[in-house]
């Protein structure tokens, strides 16, 4: 199942820069974006999403940003701190899909003090 | 802050045996969820509950898998004869709509099953 893909298995970045974490679609049908982030020993914790009528959600430090044409998605951290180190996980659903939310394989991001 | 609980949190069993995993979701929710995670692998959805039946279910969720939430608070998800590929984490959610309309799941921390 590739329908939702994350390329990226690991990132790292500094204390106080921009962490970007990439996601990419192959069903049309997606019309909700979410991202979760989880640590070792928990289950995914929601931190943001997206409906495809927009193209940009912010919270926080956390943004969102989705391009239906290139069928892809980030999440922009700013500033990063090491406390955001973690697995981000990608997840989409859609009306065809109902109740079920199809994740990507997860990156491991490592903010460094 | 409300939350998903899961029991046990790590189950061994013998290849062939039945498995009950436990999950007691957050109270006012109506959807209820099974999710896995295969070592290295995609969180996978298993199956989704709503107003006592089930509303959704993979390819995954065969004749082998069943759920039930036999009081109004616990749900369950039973694996009657399992297989060494049924070694997995487990993942109980709940949610207060669909994601389309409330966009949050809240998962428990999970319970992981090895079978032998």
């Amino acid at each position: 199942d590739q329908q939702v893909k994350q390329n990226s298995p690991s990132l790292s970045v500094q204390e106080g820069r921009i962490s970007i974490l990439n996601c990419d679609y192959t069903n049309s049908m997606f019309d909700y974006f979410l991202w979760y982030k989880k640590y070792p020993a928990e289950g995914p914790t929601f931190l943001i999403s997206i409906s495809s009528i927009k193209d940009k959600n912010e919270d926080g430090r956390f943004t969102v940003f989705l391009n239906k044409s290139a069928k892809h998605l980030s999440l922009h951290i700013v500033p990063s701190q090491p406390g955001d180190s973690a697995v981000y996980f990608c997840a989409a659903s859609g009306w065809t899909s109902g109740s079920r939310l199809t994740f990507g394989e997860g990156t491991q991001l490592t903010v460094n003090p | 802050e409300p939350e998903v609980t899961q029991t046990p949190s790590h189950q061994v069993t013998q290849m062939g045996q039945e498995v009950i995993l436990r999950c007691v979701p957050i109270s006012n929710h109506l959807y209820f969820y099974w999710y896995r995670q295969i070592l290295g692998q995609k969180v996978e959805f298993l199956v989704s509950f709503y107003n006592n039946e089930i509303s959704e279910k993979s390819e995954i969720f065969d004749d082998q898998f069943s759920v039930e939430r036999p009081d109004g608070s616990n749900f369950t998800l039973k694996i009657r004869s399992t297989k060494l590929e049924d070694s997995a984490m487990y993942f109980c959610a709940s949610s207060g709509g669909t994601p389309m309309n409330t966009g949050e799941l809240f998962f428990g921390e999970g319970s992981r099953l090895t079978v032998l």
